[in-house]
């Protein structure tokens, strides 16, 4: 059965680096998303994407954050300088684009970002 | 404020036990509500609710929508340890894009044996 896959499972970084957090969705969907989620708290929306560009982003995605599609596969979650409040586990999510199945999200694993 | 609202956070039962799990929402121009399953990591889609009344099947689970009465449930028959996990319910709207969804904070639920 296709997947979202995530890599890296769990990441390490200091704070004010950069991170890319990378995700490769199902290969026919069309809508790709970001989510986070702080330990113990809410799944948080962070980013929608779709035809190349980004649909709709939260309040929580800032100039720090930003999204590219650098090929046919993947989809990457880039974090400038970052900082102690972004350790989260950030699921990267895909749809089809088929009416009534564009709702129905695919998750892959999450990357664990500990940001020390 | 548009806003979606679990409960129980927690709920701990004995293997065999029937759940039932709600969700309650206030959000203008609601679309559709789903439900997950998040076991270690990534939610896993469950149910897509747009109609009221018509439920909606899946082994022991089930789960129905009552948009007059702005409502969900999650229904677990004949539990499992398999079945511990957070069960988090989201709306989708119109008016924001096609792609957000107004997530609930979810149920825990623990199964023993």
């Amino acid at each position: 059965e296709p997947e979202v896959t995530q890599t890296p499972s769990h990441q390490v970084t200091q704070m004010g680096q950069e991170v890319i957090l990378r995700c490769v969705p199902i290969s026919n969907h069309l809508y790709f998303y970001w989510y986070r989620q702080i330990l113990g708290q809410k799944v948080e929306f962070l980013v929608s994407f779709y035809n190349n560009e980004i649909s709709e982003k939260s309040e929580i995605f800032d100039d720090q954050f930003s999204v590219e599609r650098p090929d046919g596969s993947n989809f990457t979650l880039k974090i400038r300088s970052t900082k102690l409040e972004d350790s989260a586990m950030y699921f990267c999510a895909s749809s089809a684009g088929t009416s009534g199945r564009r709702y129905e999200q695919y998750f892959g694993p999450g990357t664990r970002l500990t940001v020390t | 404020e548009d806003k979606v609202v679990q409960s129980p956070l927690s709920l701990v039962v004995h293997e065999g036990d029937t759940v039932t799990l709600n969700c309650s929402y206030e959000v203008t121009n609601f679309r559709s509500l789903l439900w997950y399953k998040q076991e270690k990591k990534a939610p896993t889609f469950l149910f897509m609710l747009t109609s009221s009344g018509i439920e909606k099947k899946s082994g022991r689970l089930s789960s129905i929508l009552d948009k007059k009465e702005l409502f969900s449930i999650l229904n677990i028959t004949a539990t499992q340890t398999g079945d511990s996990a957070i069960y988090l319910c989201a709306v989708d709207v119109y008016g924001y894009s096609n792609y957000q969804l107004i997530w609930g904070a979810g149920t825990k639920l623990i199964i023993k044996p």
